[in-house]
């Protein structure tokens, strides 16, 4: 079974603050994703890493940035929240091509 | 015209029923597909994947490729009301990203 981590599960902020959702995998998978999820519609792509120092944006364009500092670790963050980045954010990692995904974490700005 | 194609339903059957889930995709050269379950609320997890035309079994799924007509399927047997989730497609295209399809959102009524 993957074992993904996404911390926190839950987040709810006000707007303007500064936040970090935390993922972290100890598969040593190589690649890391991120993807942004409303609920009842697609998945975007907004993230990806093929390795450590390695980040690219993906397809749907997103104020976040990430970095990649260690294989195991791809933190997002957000420097000053608004409401328009309320959304569920998914972490996925992968050595293949299958991904798994974590548990997501749901981020309500306010 | 989307990479991956899918109806977004919902599709509802019977339980017990076959439940057939269908996508298409654009990229002629795709050599990997998956198809993933999403529970709402909860984040995709991997449950098909297949590469060779023709059909892959495995306990009550069936995936089914046919590249000639860009078309892949996944078929449900039995189905349960445990079944009821978003199915999503995806495909390995160009630049060996993984693309996701829009789901179908599956009901099964007891």
């Amino acid at each position: 079974e993957a074992d993904i981590y996404q911390t926190p599960r839950y987040l709810v902020i006000g707007t303007g603050k500064k936040i970090t959702l935390e993922c972290s995998q100890t598969m040593g998978h190589d690649k890391m994703y991120w993807y942004q999820q409303d609920p009842g519609m697609e998945l975007h792509l907004i993230h990806y890493s093929y390795g450590v120092n390695s980040t690219e944006k993906g397809d749907l364009s997103s104020e976040s940035t990430v970095s990649r500092i260690r294989t195991e670790h791809f933190p997002l963050t957000l420097e000053s929240a608004r409401p328009s980045h309320t959304s569920q954010y998914l972490c996925a990692s992968s050595a293949g091509q299958r991904q798994y995904f974590g548990p997501g974490t749901r981020l309500t700005v306010t | 015209q989307k990479e991956v194609e899918q109806n977004s339903g919902p599709l509802s059957v019977p339980e017990g029923a076959i439940a057939s889930l269908n996508c298409t995709y654009s990229d002629r050269g795709s050599q990997s597909f998956f198809w993933y379950r999403q529970y709402s609320g909860k984040s995709p997890e991997l449950i098909m994947s297949i590469y060779s035309n023709g059909d892959k079994e495995d306990g009550r799924f069936t995936a089914q490729l046919n590249k000639a007509s860009q078309y892949v399927s996944l078929l449900i047997r039995d189905s349960q009301p445990s079944d009821s989730a978003t199915y999503l497609c995806a495909v390995i295209g160009a630049g060996n990203m993984l693309t996701f399809g829009g789901g179908t959102r599956l009901m099964v009524k007891p």
